[in-house]
C-alpha cells in the first residue's frame, strides 16, 4: 500500500534554510486524485497545517508561513519538497508529510514523521 | 487564522461515551462539510478517523462518529476502551486563501 518517508536533516542553524523531502511508494503522486501536504508538530504541540501541493506543481500556503515557504514537487523521483527558510527556534517540530485527498479535504496517509531541530 | 477550539481533555470510564467539540467559525467550520478527526498515540503519526464531518475511512470502528451544527463540530466515542487513549485533532478546510486548520488538540483519558 502507499507510504510516505520523510528525510533531511534533523539539526537546522537559525537563520538558515530548513529543507525536507517526502518519497511516496507503492502509488503514483501523479494521480489527479490527491494533493500532497507538510505539517508540523511543535513538541508537547498541536498540529499545524504548512503547505500543500498537487501533481502540476500548483501550491497553496498557510498564510502565517507563506513569506518563508516553498513546497514543489519532482513527480520524475515520486518525491515532494519542504523548503522553510529564516528558521528561527520556533520552527523547531515534528514535520510530517501527507496525502490530502482532494475530494473529501482530509490527510487520509500520513509519513511517520522527522524531528527537525534549529540550534546553533 | 486561528486555531480551533477544543477542550484540553475529556475523561471517560470503559464503556462509556465521550464527546469532544471542535468550535470554530463562519469561515472555516461553519462554511464547510470537511471537517475531518486525527487520533494520535503518543510518538506516532496521527491516524484519519473521519472525515466530512461524519464518514469514517475503512478499518475504523463503528464507535467513532462525527457530526456538525453550525460552527461546532464533534467527535463521539462510544463504548471506551483503553486503546481509544490518545490525542485528538480536529481539522477543517477554510477556503482556498486560508487552506486547512487545525484544532487545539484534546487529551482523551480512559479511567
Amino acid at each position: 500500500q502507499l507510504q510516505l518517508q520523510e528525510s533531511g536533516p534533523g539539526l537546522v542553524k537559525p537563520s538558515e534554510t530548513l529543507s525536507l523531502t517526502c518519497t511516496v511508494s507503492g502509488g503514483s503522486i501523479s494521480s489527479s486524485s490527491y494533493y500532497w501536504g507538510w505539517i508540523r508538530q511543535p513538541p508537547g504541540k498541536g498540529l499545524e497545517w504548512i503547505g500543500s501541493i498537487y501533481y502540476s506543481g500548483s501550491t497553496y500556503y498557510n498564510p502565517s508561513l507563506k513569506s518563508r515557504v516553498t513546497i514543489s514537487v519532482d513527480t520524475s523521483k515520486n518525491q515532494f519538497s519542504l523548503k522553510l527558510s529564516s528558521v528561527t527556534a520556533a520552527d523547531t517540530a515534528v514535520y510530517y508529510c501527507a496525502r490530502l485527498r482532494a475530494a473529501t479535504r482530509a490527510f487520509d496517509i500520513w509519513g511517520q514523521g522527522t524531528m527537525v531541530t534549529v540550534s546553533s | 487564522q486561528s486555531a480551533l477550539t477544543q477542550p484540553a481533555s475529556v475523561s471517560g470510564s470503559p464503556g462509556q461515551s465521550i464527546t469532544i467539540s471542535c468550535t470554530g467559525t463562519s469561515s472555516d467550520v461553519g462554511s464547510y462539510n470537511l471537517v475531518s478527526w486525527y487520533q494520535q498515540h503518543p510518538g506516532k503519526a496521527p491516524k484519519l478517523m473521519i472525515y466530512e464531518v461524519s464518514k469514517r475511512p475503512s478499518g475504523v470502528s463503528n464507535r467513532f462518529s462525527g457530526s456538525k451544527s453550525g460552527n461546532t463540530a464533534s467527535l463521539t466515542i462510544s463504548g471506551l476502551q483503553a486503546e481509544d487513549e490518545a490525542d485528538y485533532y480536529c481539522c477543517s478546510y477554510a477556503g482556498s486563501s486560508t487552506g486547512y486548520v487545525f484544532g487545539t488538540g484534546t487529551k482523551v483519558t480512559v479511567l
